[in-house]
């Protein structure tokens, strides 16, 4: 069976620091990872895709994908407390489109 | 624009009643999904939707029917709802694309209450 795994956290960390959000992941054959913002009663909210190995950066966030290891990172920079959410990470097999949600890590950011 | 649309925001029904969610997206996305999302939890994939043609159930309850009627727009007709159903109903869009790089976009939700 498919699993992607996330620590639930709360992770907290100070205003200003950085954020480190962690996902593994069960099966090689996995193509596509993404993380996915989703605040407090509302919808989750693509932030970061990644398909290479390697990193990717996006203003503050930096994505970061090793196959070998089986993980997906996601680094944010200066966390602010309007950061603070649960972090979905999610993968995708190509099996239509289905993506495998992890339990999401709960982020706080105190001020 | 990245916006997907959902109507309403918020439903309360009865276990007898039925009802509609709708979605839409003027993207040009060919991929729409639909996912139950409980609290604390992550969300479920229900349905998906390839070029309008039903191509995932997730061994859905019959209580929940999907409808594509074309390419903008998706539909969850409801009819005989359990409590437990009550949740937040998400619709989502993408690309069908080839190698799995479907980035999957999400409306704000339909919260439903089952009374």
């Amino acid at each position: 069976q498919k699993e992607v795994e996330q620590n639930s956290g709360p992770l907290s960390v100070p205003e200003g620091a950085i954020a480190s959000l962690n996902c593994t992941y069960s099966d090689r054959g996995s193509q596509s990872f993404f993380w996915y913002r989703q605040y407090s009663g509302k919808s989750p909210e693509l932030i970061m895709f990644i398909y290479s190995n390697g990193d990717k950066e996006d203003g503050r966030f930096t994505a970061q994908l090793n196959k070998a290891s089986q993980y997906v990172s996601l680094l944010i920079r200066d966390s602010q407390p309007s950061d603070s959410a649960t972090y979905l990470c999610a993968v995708s097999y190509n099996q239509g489109g289905k993506l495998i949600f992890g339990q999401g890590t709960e982020l706080s950011v105190k001020p | 624009d990245t916006e997907v649309t959902q109507t309403p925001k918020h439903l309360v029904m009865g276990m007898t009643n039925k009802k509609s969610l709708k979605c839409e997206q003027h993207m040009g996305h060919r991929a729409m999904y639909w996912y139950k999302q409980k609290a604390k939890k992550p969300p479920e994939l229900m349905f998906v939707y390839s070029y309008e043609k039903l191509s995932i159930n997730e061994s859905v309850p019959s209580r929940f029917s999907p409808e594509c009627p074309n390419s903008s727009l998706l539909n969850l007709h409801l009819h005989a709802l359990q409590p437990e159903d009550s949740a937040l109903y998400l619709c989502a869009s993408s690309h069908p694309a080839s190698g799995g790089e479907r980035e999957q976009f999400f409306g704000p939700g339909t919260r439903l209450t089952v009374l």
